[in-house]
C-alpha cells in the first residue's frame, strides 16, 4: 500500500518514447492508474489496468503490468512537449488509493 | 457533468483568518475526498466522506474542518493556519469509498498561501 515507488525525473527529446517506472507494494490491488499532473493543475486520469491483464494500449500511451514483480510501466509513444507534467501511479486496495511518488517528465524540443 | 469544482483557485490568508474551500460535483458520487499536496509531491489523503458521513480522518490537526451538507457539497474550513499548511488542496470524488474502478476525479485543485 504506502510505499509505491517511481523514478523522481525523465528527460527525453521530442519524437521520443518515453517509459516511465513504477513499483507497487499490495498484491492483492484490483487496479492500477497513471494520474498527470501538469503544473498548478490537479490530476488527470490518463489510464487504468485491472490486475488480471498484462497490456493495455490506448492511443498513444501503453501500460505493461508484470503482477510477479509489481511492475508498473507506462510508455508514451511521440513524446511531445505538452506530455511535459509529473505522473502519478497509483493502486487501489480495495479501501483506498495509494499515489506513487511522482515521476516529473520534461520534454526537450 | 463529469468535474469536480472547487474553488476558490488561490487563496491567501493570515494565520488568525477564518476561511472554507469548497467543492461540487454532479455525477452521483457518493464518497468525496480531501488531499493535501506540497510541491513535487504524491497527494496526502486527509478526509474521506462516504455517504456524506465522515469516514477516515488520516489524524488530520483540528485547525482542519471537514463538512459534508449534502451527497454534491464537500467544504473545508480553515482556521488558524501555519505557514506549513500552503499547499495544493485537491477534492475527489468516486462512486462509492471502495468502488473506484475507473479511479477517483480530481478538481484543479485550491492553492492555499498562509502568511
Amino acid at each position: 500500500g504506502e510505499d509505491v515507488e517511481q523514478s523522481l525525473f525523465l528527460s527525453v527529446r521530442e519524437g521520443d518514447s518515453s517509459v516511465i517506472n513504477c513499483t507497487y507494494t499490495d498484491s492483492s490491488s484490483t487496479y492500477l492508474y497513471w494520474y498527470k499532473q501538469e503544473p498548478g493543475a490537479g490530476l488527470q486520469l490518463l489510464t487504468y489496468i485491472f490486475s488480471n491483464m498484462d497490456m493495455k494500449q490506448d492511443q498513444r500511451l501503453t501500460v505493461l503490468l508484470n503482477k510477479k514483480d509489481k511492475h508498473l510501466s507506462l510508455r508514451i509513444a511521440d513524446t511531445q512537449t505538452g506530455d511535459s507534467a509529473i505522473y502519478f501511479c497509483a493502486e487501489n486496495t480495495g479501501n483506498q488509493f495509494y499515489f506513487g511518488t511522482g515521476t516529473s517528465l520534461t520534454v526537450i524540443p | 457533468d463529469t468535474e469536480v469544482t472547487q474553488t476558490p483557485k488561490h487563496l491567501v490568508m493570515g494565520m488568525t483568518n477564518k476561511k472554507s474551500l469548497k467543492c461540487e460535483q454532479h455525477m452521483g458520487h457518493r464518497a468525496m475526498y480531501w488531499y493535501k499536496q506540497k510541491a513535487k509531491k504524491p497527494p496526502e489523503l486527509m478526509f474521506v466522506y462516504s455517504y456524506e458521513k465522515l469516514s477516515i480522518n488520516e489524524s488530520v490537526p483540528s485547525r482542519f474542518s471537514p463538512e459534508c451538507p449534502n451527497s454534491s457539497l464537500l467544504n473545508l474550513h480553515l482556521h488558524a493556519l501555519q505557514p506549513e499548511d500552503s499547499a495544493l488542496y485537491l477534492c475527489a470524488s468516486s462512486p462509492a469509498r471502495g468502488t473506484a474502478v475507473y479511479g477517483y476525479t480530481f478538481g484543479s485543485g485550491t492553492r492555499l498561501t498562509v502568511v
